[in-house]
């Protein structure tokens, strides 16, 4: 699977947008962009899933260039529960029978007031 | 209702105990996983299972043993438990392609004293 590398941190202020970028040099044809968030005591959580050019949701938008060689998590007005982290991964998805996720150290967002 | 649930959340036991956390899900997804979150909060895959069939086994003392009764469970039994295994352990489950993300659990908190 293919290493991901994004911030160890950032921090923002209620109400501010928050881009948060990814690495993914060696992506393959068959890979898909995915965004997981994961709060203090909890899992982590599918935030969004992308493959090129922009998705959106209720949740984020997702930015992925041509080359898709890195991606843009976009969290509009974030708010103090915001304050997770979020991990960037790149997953091959079809018949692909038991592929695990690998998490990396993620980026851990601080949101303050 | 809970998608994916575990049990119990929390476990405190003495070294050398025999202990099993399991994991049930209600999505319909045929592959289940169990994950280990160590203190540095790194998150690594233990075991797959895809259709009750194991799939993926990575380097785990084999005082882990996973057992699939069903596709919609995946319990996890550990044997001679040991200081270092004190972690959180996640349960997940996704489809087969991957297509949705995978869904975690709440975790199971791990202590061995």
């Amino acid at each position: 699977l293919a290493k991901t590398t994004q911030p160890i941190s950032m921090d923002s202020y209620e109400g501010q947008e928050v881009n948060i970028t990814c690495s993914h040099n060696n992506i393959a044809t068959n890979d898909y962009i995915t965004w997981y968030q994961q709060f203090p005591s909890q899992g982590p959580r599918f935030i969004i899933q992308g493959y090129k050019t922009k998705v959106t949701n209720e949740v984020a938008s997702l930015f992925i260039p041509a080359d898709r060689k890195s991606s843009t998590l976009s969290l509009p007005r974030v708010s103090l529960s915001d304050t997770a982290v979020y991990y960037c991964l790149v997953v091959p998805l079809g018949d692909q029978a038991g592929t695990a996720l690998i998490f990396g150290k993620g980026t851990t967002l601080s949101v303050s007031s | 209702d809970t998608a994916v649930s575990q049990t119990p959340k929390y476990l405190v036991t003495q070294m050398g105990n025999d202990k099993s956390i399991k994991c049930e899900q209600n999505l319909g997804h045929d592959t289940m996983y169990w994950y280990k979150q160590d203190s540095k909060k790194f998150l690594k895959i233990m075991f797959s299972y895809n259709n009750k069939e194991l799939i993926i086994n990575e380097t785990v003392p084999n005082r882990f043993s996973p057992k699939s009764p069903d596709k919609a469970h995946l319990n996890l039994h550990i044997n001679s438990l040991e200081l270092g295994d004190s972690a959180v352990y996640f349960c997940a489950s996704s489809h087969v392609t991957g297509t949705g993300g995978y869904t975690f659990g709440s975790g199971t908190r791990l202590t061995v004293v």
